[in-house]
């Protein structure tokens, strides 16, 4: 099983709610991320948490707030998000350091997110 | 900076031709190179590489790594419309002790019947 899980599959929210995406993986991965990504672009790396701990944050704004609950679970808080936040996250995982010769990286669904 | 490029950026061919998508990365810390083909919805992935001159190989996809020239080269053969997708470059780097993944900004291929 390959599966990593998103949820919702589309939210759209207004620019003072509060909102949470929601991802969940079983493979036993021990790295998680969560990336951005607008139409025709490629993703862009947003968080990386490894064994549970936030271990990159690419200058992502306050307004998206990561947390990991437990190496199964991913998740992104947004609150008072603009309309040009408005994007397809995914949510991926990977096996993380524990191997040496490199890991596949996998990739949930996506979230499709519209803020009006 | 790291970085990754892959060309061309976008490319229109008919069903049957061959294609071949490059990508090019500096990076320090490489430890794979990983291809993704993605339509609608979410990146699926093709290939892992981590080794130079070992061909991997799926139906009509093929991909070879040049770690001393810090290249990797996707190929379609025979191609299909069901082709038509972007295809994704990422190359994982280690820094500050974690492990991430750098994408290029895709080739846009698109078969026509």
């Amino acid at each position: 099983d390959t599966e990593v899980t998103q949820t919702p599959k589309h939210l759209v929210m207004g620019m003072t709610n509060k909102k949470s995406l929601k991802c969940e993986q079983h493979m036993g991965h021990r790295a998680m991320y969560w990336y951005k990504q607008k139409a025709k672009k490629p993703p862009e790396l947003m968080f990386v948490y490894s064994y549970e701990k936030l271990s990159i944050n690419e200058s992502v704004p306050s307004r998206f707030s990561p947390e990991c609950p437990n190496s199964s679970l991913l998740n992104l808080h947004l609150h008072a998000l603009q309309p040009e936040d408005s994007a397809l996250y995914l949510c991926a995982s990977s096996q993380g350091m524990v191997r040496d010769s490199g890991n596949t990286i996998y990739f949930g669904e996506g979230s499709w997110l519209t803020v009006v | 900076e790291d970085k990754v490029v892959q060309s061309p950026l976008s490319l229109v061919v008919h069903e049957g031709d061959t294609v071949t998508l490059n990508c090019s990365y500096e990076v320090t810390n490489f430890r794979s190179l990983l291809w993704y083909k993605q339509e609608k919805k979410a990146p699926t992935f093709l290939f892992m590489l981590t080794s130079s001159g070992i061909e991997k190989k799926s139906g009509r996809l093929s991909s070879i790594l040049d770690k001393k020239e810090l290249f990797s080269i996707l190929n379609i053969t025979a191609t299909q419309t069901g082709d038509s997708a972007i295809y994704l470059c990422a190359v994982e780097a280690r820094t500050s002790g974690t492990y991430k993944y750098i994408f290029g900004t895709g080739t846009r291929l698109k078969v026509l019947a």
